[in-house]
């Protein structure tokens, strides 16, 4: 099955910084690839995802990469904010109802002001 | 909201008592599951169901067991609560390709 890896486990910004959040995958069939920020003590959400057929996506502060021959993708967010203190987390997956999400196992984001 | 409920949202019981969490959508989607979330694991997958009667194991399935006689309800049963469980447990559905999460549910045994 499919295994993702994922790092940092936590990550301590300043206010207006950037991060970056990496991720591996094992199973090279996976081709579906979200990313969920979790506020405390809510649910995971998807804030950006992106399919094996593009190499990047933006939307506003946040990109996404993939690079399908290294089977790794990242998560890059610009000018953090600290209300995009959360964790959050990648998976891998395949497109079609019956695909099971794979999840990493999350990254602490706290961005101090 | 994608329309999927959990409840209750908090519960604490005590070691060896039976529990049952409820999910209950109303987006008629086929795919449902439930997973777990503990501190440095993430979201580990329990159980998952196809379909009405059509359920199947995920990674940490052992001490729970799910049913899921409806479309729209996918339950959780703990057949005898130890402190290992204690967690956030999360129903979800899914799409083509996102997954939606229930509010989740606070379960502590004592």
């Amino acid at each position: 099955g499919e295994n993702v890896e994922q790092h940092p486990s936590t990550l301590s910004v300043q206010e207006g910084d950037s991060a970056v959040i990496k991720c591996t995958y094992s199973d090279s069939a996976s081709n579906y690839f979200p990313w969920y920020k979790q506020e405390l003590g809510k649910r995971p959400q998807l804030i950006i995802d992106i399919r094996s057929n593009v190499g990047e996506k933006k939307d506003q502060r946040i990109a996404v990469t993939l690079n399908k021959t290294a089977k790794h993708f990242s998560l890059h967010i610009t000018e953090t904010q600290p209300e995009d203190s959360a964790v959050y987390f990648c998976a891998a997956s395949r497109t079609g109802g019956s695909y099971i999400p794979t999840f990493g196992r999350g990254t602490s984001l706290i961005v101090h002001p | 909201d994608a329309g999927i409920t959990q409840s209750p949202r908090h519960k604490v019981t005590e070691t060896g008592t039976p529990v049952t969490l409820r999910c209950h959508q109303t987006e008629n989607h086929r795919y449902m599951y439930w997973y777990r979330q503990d501190p440095g694991h993430g979201l580990r997958l329990i159980h998952y169901s196809y379909g009405v009667k059509d359920t199947d194991k995920g990674e940490v399935s052992d001490g729970y067991s799910v049913s899921r006689s409806k479309t729209e309800d996918f339950l959780l049963t703990l057949e005898s609560a130890t402190s290992s469980q204690t967690s956030v447990y999360f129903c979800a559905i899914k799409s083509d390709t996102e997954a939606f999460f229930g509010q989740g549910t606070r379960l502590t045994v004592v």
